[in-house]
């Protein structure tokens, strides 16, 4: 019973597709994220949904676009993908403003875009 | 704005020996902090977290951390390491427990263990 679930772990695509990450949380959790780590392991936020509703895009492109259809769930979709795009991509959730928690995380989706 | 500076990017240490890994952050108030470990090839297991009360906290596999205002540091320590403990370890800082701002990452400290 995975907490925060991402499928698929692995993704080799050629330049120029789409592609979609899933990510489903069986946590009640409030708000979700997907975060991007770069090949020098660095990790930074990219989204933040609340109850479906977006709050932050970091200077993300807009190639890139969450989609929420559910609080349970928040899916990834890249288009046009780049060279540049290749990274472990990571969902997390957490409960919406409550102390004494934190963060869930997948297991990330390593994307490799040939 | 947050942030989060992890000084060592490599730290290596004897199987045995003591740890220390440093964590300094930035934040405007007072700050939520965590330390998160990575595996090759794994995800992000949280080690421990702060938000309040003892400013020595407490985590799994050993680990502890202290948050030292003063310093704005919250740094990892473990009295004896172990092979397994070999992994990438990132400090974190947030607005909230758990909101719509997510989490600051340092850079990360690649963990190194001698036999």
């Amino acid at each position: 019973d995975t907490a925060v679930s991402q499928t698929p772990k692995y993704l080799v695509t050629q330049m120029g597709n789409d592609k979609s990450i899933k990510c489903e949380q069986n946590l009640g959790h409030d708000t979700m994220y997907w975060y991007k780590q770069d090949s020098k392991k660095f990790l930074k936020i990219m989204f933040s949904y609340n109850n479906k509703e977006l709050i932050i895009n970091e200077t993300v492109p807009n190639r890139f676009s969450p989609k929420s259809p559910d609080k349970a769930h928040l899916n990834l979709h890249i288009n046009s993908l780049e060279l540049g795009d290749s990274a472990v991509y990571f969902c997390a959730s957490s409960p919406y403003t409550t102390d004494n928690y934190g963060y869930t995380f997948g297991s990330g989706t390593r994307l490799t875009v040939v | 704005a947050q942030s989060v500076t992890q000084p060592d990017i490599h730290i290596t240490v004897s199987e045995g020996a003591s740890l220390e890994l440093r964590c300094n952050y930035s934040y405007g108030a007072t700050p939520y902090l965590f330390w998160y470990v990575q595996s090759p090839g794994q995800g992000l297991q949280l080690l421990l977290k702060y938000f309040s009360g003892d400013t020595l906290v407490q985590g799994i596999k050993g680990f502890e951390a202290e948050f030292k205002r003063s310093q704005s540091s919250f740094n990892l320590r473990k009295p004896s390491v172990h092979w397994s403990d070999a992994a990438e370890y990132f400090c974190a800082v947030g607005a909230t427990g758990g909101g719509a701002d997510g989490l600051t990452f340092g850079k990360g400290t690649h963990l190194i263990i001698q036999p």
